[in-house]
């Protein structure tokens, strides 16, 4: 499969803790995005790398959120000190530099 | 920042039957449009996409057309089948940035 994929698929954590998502993009995609989805809504952008510059962040992205793309590959998304409010499902695409993007399956979590 | 307004939030169609969406964007420099099928607990999917210097575009079943003066645009499933029964997204683009609207719950009765 040579989609975009995404660890873990699901994660319960309780409030306070520290999450770390990972995504792997399709190969050779320039453009790496993130989004967050909550119930009954579509998704909404966070941020979103090229190559391995971050450029732009949403106000969405509160201090607590952080996102790297060490090597230009793979991307990690970091939640520090979780709320309940952070519960939600994070997808994550990829592009080339056209503009179609390619999701992956998403990281459900959920804070108790 | 971009606004994208979807319509109908939930869409009922006997199989066979043709199903319309709309989505109104406010934007005029959004360039980039396009469409996907969620289905429950997986990630969109892309199922068709137009860009602002074409008025219509056809994939089989499926169609998207643009009114970038008026700033709507369609989606239309023809000939539907169970299979079709998904949430459906539209998005807008400006600079590489999705924008999408709220979605529309597509259930196809058989």
């Amino acid at each position: 499969d040579t989609g975009v994929s995404q660890d873990p698929r699901h994660k319960i954590t309780k409030r306070g803790q520290n999450v770390t998502f990972r995504c792997d993009p399709i190969s050779e995609h320039n453009r790496l995005y993130w989004y967050r989805q909550t119930l009954g809504q579509g998704p909404e952008f966070l941020t979103y790398f090229q190559n391995e510059a971050q450029l732009e962040k949403s106000r969405l992205l509160s201090d607590r959120f952080s996102a790297e793309r060490p090597k230009g590959s793979f991307s990690t998304l970091e939640i520090q000190r979780t709320e309940q409010g952070d519960s939600a499902m994070y997808l994550c695409a990829s592009s080339p530099l056209a503009e179609t993007q390619y999701f992956g399956p998403g990281t459900r979590l959920l804070v108790l | 920042g971009e606004n994208v307004e979807q319509h109908p939030s939930t869409l009922s169609v006997q199989e066979g039957d043709s199903a319309v969406i709309k989505c109104t964007y406010s934007d005029s420099a959004s360039n980039y449009f396009p469409w996907y099928k969620q289905e429950l607990g997986k990630g969109p999917q892309l199922i068709i996409d137009i860009r602002s210097n074409v008025g219509e575009k056809k994939d089989q079943r499926i169609a998207v057309t643009l009114n970038k003066t008026a700033k709507h645009f369609s989606l239309h499933i023809t000939e539907t089948q169970p299979e079709d029964s998904a949430v459906y997204f539209c998005a807008a683009s400006k600079n590489y940035k999705l924008s999408f609207g709220a979605g529309t719950t597509v259930t196809v009765r058989a």
